[in-house]
């Protein structure tokens, strides 16, 4: 069974810093890997999405690799600001359309 | 309108009772996930269906059931709900015929409470 997990599990920095969020897995055969973000008591929003055969995906300040032989993907975020504040969720599909998720990253930017 | 819609978005229940959390999409998807989510948990995968026709069971599927009542609706119930079933729910959609196919699409969720 794929194990999703993601370092730290909280994070605080000041407004403006890049930070990097951590997502690791066990089982390298995977078909892609979605960030999300999530606000208190709301659902999910879909950030990136990385297929199994691509490197990186970027949009806007955010930038997210993927290393599948490592088992790992990073979330960059650049000049963070307040209002990305919110928990960050990794989820890694297999190729029959299953979906495993990380515990997730609260990150809060200080003003 | 929001391409995913759940209701109720909020629910206190009674142990015992049954109860029916629906999920409705206009994204004209084929595949429909149930999940929940505790406190520090991250999402489970409780059921999933990827037609009307076809449904399977997820990692948590003990004490709930499904129904696919058409391409646009996936239902969870529980028969009889107890206290750890206290959760945030959440339904889910992906189009397995879209080019970058397989990114999941989240509805707002519903906050059930067991008490």
């Amino acid at each position: 069974k794929q194990e999703v997990t993601q370092i730290p599990a909280a994070l605080s920095v000041p407004e403006g810093e890049n930070l990097v969020l951590n997502c690791s897995f066990t089982d390298s055969a995977i078909y892609n890997l979605q960030w999300f973000r999530q606000d208190p008591g709301k659902g999910l929003t879909s950030l990136l999405l990385i297929q199994s055969s691509q490197r990186e995906q970027t949009s806007g300040r955010l930038n997210a690799s993927l290393d599948k032989s490592s088992g790992r993907s990073t979330l960059y975020i650049a000049a963070s600001q307040p209002g990305d504040s919110a928990t960050y969720l990794c989820a890694v599909g297999n190729n029959f359309n299953k979906f495993y998720f990380g515990s997730g990253t609260k990150l809060n930017v200080k003003p | 309108d929001a391409d995913v819609t759940q209701t109720p978005r909020n629910r206190i229940t009674k142990t015992g009772k049954r109860i029916m959390l629906e999920c409705s999409q206009t994204k004209g998807h084929d595949r429909m996930y149930w999940y929940r989510q505790d406190p520090g948990l991250g999402l489970r995968l409780i059921y999933y269906s990827f037609d009307v026709k076809d449904i399977n069971k997820g990692e948590i599927s003990d004490g709930y059931s499904v129904s696919r009542q058409a391409q646009a609706k996936f239902s969870l119930s529980l028969e009889s709900a107890i206290p750890n079933q206290t959760a945030l729910y959440f339904c889910a959609t992906s189009d397995s015929t879209s080019p970058s196919s397989y990114e999941q699409y989240f509805g707002p969720g519903t906050r059930l409470t067991v008490t």
